[in-house]
């Protein structure tokens, strides 16, 4: 079973500034995968960022990066130079890379806010 | 946009009626999973079609049940509706024959509201 916690219900931030959301994982799976996702109101899904357990380096993907600390069972997303269009919810998943069902375990979200 | 789309957007039925959600996958991907959100919570996996047979499945009672047609596309079915299944259903497309980690691309979701 997967596990996913995401211990900051809601976060403000002031626009161009960095911000970190946190997640920690628990799972019994040696090979897994880690998301995250971003929910703006209209209700989309939208993917920003993936990082494999097996992964070396800290996945990046333009001003969105992932904090892995594997022993420490974290991923935390940082968002650099925040924009006012990053106000959304913000959700953390994780996936087996064992099984054949491609199941994702979402935690419970992050609402962010941009503040001009 | 995704290109994976659901129809309808938001949807009205009383207790005790049967619903049916429909998706359309993204060209090229052959699996198409279905998460129900309730409000203030993350996704929860209902099950996953992988050419046409269910692949999977999460915590949910015989009741919730689903299609996949030959073109991908899918049909999530939703007899004797609770109040309790008022949520946010989304669909999700993906291939499984790449690496486990391409993206699911997700449609906008129905919003189902149970009264």
């Amino acid at each position: 079973a997967q596990k996913i916690t995401q211990t900051q219900p809601g976060m403000f931030v002031q626009e161009k500034e960095a911000v970190t959301l946190d997640c920690t994982y628990d799972t019994s799976d040696p090979s897994y995968g880690l998301f995250w996702y971003k929910q703006p109101s209209s209700g989309e899904m939208i993917f920003l960022i993936y990082q494999g357990s097996y992964d070396q380096q800290n996945a990046t993907e333009g001003r969105y990066s992932l904090n892995f600390q594997k022993a420490r069972k974290s991923a935390n997303l940082v968002i650099s130079a925040s924009q006012l269009g990053d106000s959304a919810m913000y959700f953390c998943a994780t996936l087996s890379l064992g099984g054949s069902a491609r199941q994702l375990t979402f935690g419970s979200g992050t609402q962010l806010t941009v503040l001009p | 946009e995704t290109g994976v789309t659901q129809s309808p957007t938001h949807l009205i039925k009383t207790r005790g009626q049967q619903v049916t959600l429909r998706c359309s996958s993204q060209s090229g991907h052959n699996t198409v999973s279905w998460y129900q959100q309730a409000l203030g919570q993350g996704p929860q996996f209902i099950f996953q079609y992988y050419r046409e047979e269910e692949n999977g499945r999460g915590n949910f009672p015989p009741r919730f049940s689903g299609l996949q047609f030959p073109n991908y596309s899918s049909e999530l079915n939703v007899n004797a509706l609770e109040l309790d299944d008022s949520a946010l259903y989304l669909c999700a497309s993906s291939s499984l024959a790449g690496a486990k980690n391409t993206e699911a691309f997700f449609g906008q979701g129905t919003r189902l509201t149970v009264v």
